[in-house]
C-alpha cells in the first residue's frame, strides 16, 4: 500500500519560471492538502482539496498559486513566475474520510522542495 | 495565527521517558489536540490525537490537563529514531492543521 507520493523531489527553476508540483494521495483518499514550510520554520496550510473541488483556500497567496485535483490524476499545485521568496519545501497530504472531521488523520508525502535561483 | 505554545528545543537520553509539554490555553471545547512529528527532510508524521481523555499507543501517550488548557507528549523510552521535531497542534471544525515551529527533539546515546 503505496503511501502519499511527490515528484519532483526536488526542483529548481529560475526566476520567472513555473514550477509544477504533482501529489498522488493514497490509495482510497479523496482529501488532499498543501503545505509549505519555509527553513526553520513549521509547515503553514495552503489549499485543501477533494476531488474536482477546491474546498478551502485560504492559505494560498493571492496571486500566481493555484491548485487542482482532477476526477483522474495526482493533484498539482503549480507556481507561476515563481521568486526567491518561492523556495521552500511543499508538502501533500491526504486523508481518507469522506467527510474531512477534527479526527481525520493526514498522511503526509516526502515534500517536494524548490529552489529558485 | 499557531494557537499552540511549545518549547523550541529539547534533550533526552536514549531509553529514559520523555515528557513534551504543549500549551494551548485558547483551545475551545470542540478542538481535537493532534501531535505529530517531522524527521529530518521528511514529512511529518501521526503520532496521537484526544480530545479530553488520555490517549495511549504504540508510539506514545497523550496527557490532557483536565482544564485542556495543556496537554504533554509521552515516549516511554527515547531511541536515537525519535529525534525529531515534535508538532503540537489544534484541529478545529475548519479544514487546517496549524503547525507552529515544534519542538526539536535531541536523544543523546
Amino acid at each position: 500500500n503505496a503511501g502519499v507520493m511527490q515528484n519532483p523531489r526536488h526542483l529548481v527553476r529560475r526566476r520567472g519560471q513555473e514550477a509544477r508540483l504533482r501529489c498522488s494521495p493514497m490509495k482510497g483518499h479523496s482529501h488532499v492538502y498543501w503545505y509549505r514550510q519555509l527553513p526553520e520554520e513549521g509547515l503553514k496550510f495552503m489549499v485543501y482539496l477533494q476531488k474536482e473541488n477546491i474546498i478551502d483556500e485560504s492559505g494560498m497567496p493571492k496571486e500566481r498559486f493555484s491548485a487542482e485535483f482532477p476526477k483522474e490524476g495526482p493533484s498539482i499545485l503549480r507556481i507561476q513566475q515563481v521568486v526567491r521568496g518561492d523556495s521552500a519545501a511543499y508538502f501533500c497530504a491526504s486523508s481518507p474520510s469522506v467527510v474531512a472531521s477534527q479526527t481525520d488523520t493526514q498522511y503526509f508525502g516526502p515534500g517536494t522542495r524548490l529552489t529558485v535561483l | 495565527d499557531a494557537k499552540t505554545t511549545q518549547p523550541n528545543s529539547m534533550e533526552s537520553n536514549e531509553e529514559e521517558p520523555v515528557h513534551l509539554p504543549c500549551n494551548h490555553s485558547t483551545i475551545s471545547g470542540t478542538d481535537y489536540i493532534h501531535w505529530y512529528r517531522q524527521l529530518p527532510s521528511q514529512g511529518p508524521e501521526y503520532v496521537i490525537h484526544g480530545l479530553t481523555s488520555n490517549v495511549n499507543n504504540r508510539m506514545a501517550s497523550l496527557a490532557i490537563a483536565e482544564d485542556r488548557k495543556s496537554s504533554t507528549l509521552i515516549l516511554h523510552r527515547a531511541t536515537l529514531r525519535d529525534a525529531a521535531v515534535y508538532y503540537c497542534i489544534l484541529r478545529d471544525t475548519g479544514n487546517q492543521f496549524y503547525f507552529g515551529t515544534g519542538t526539536s527533539l535531541t536523544v543523546i546515546p
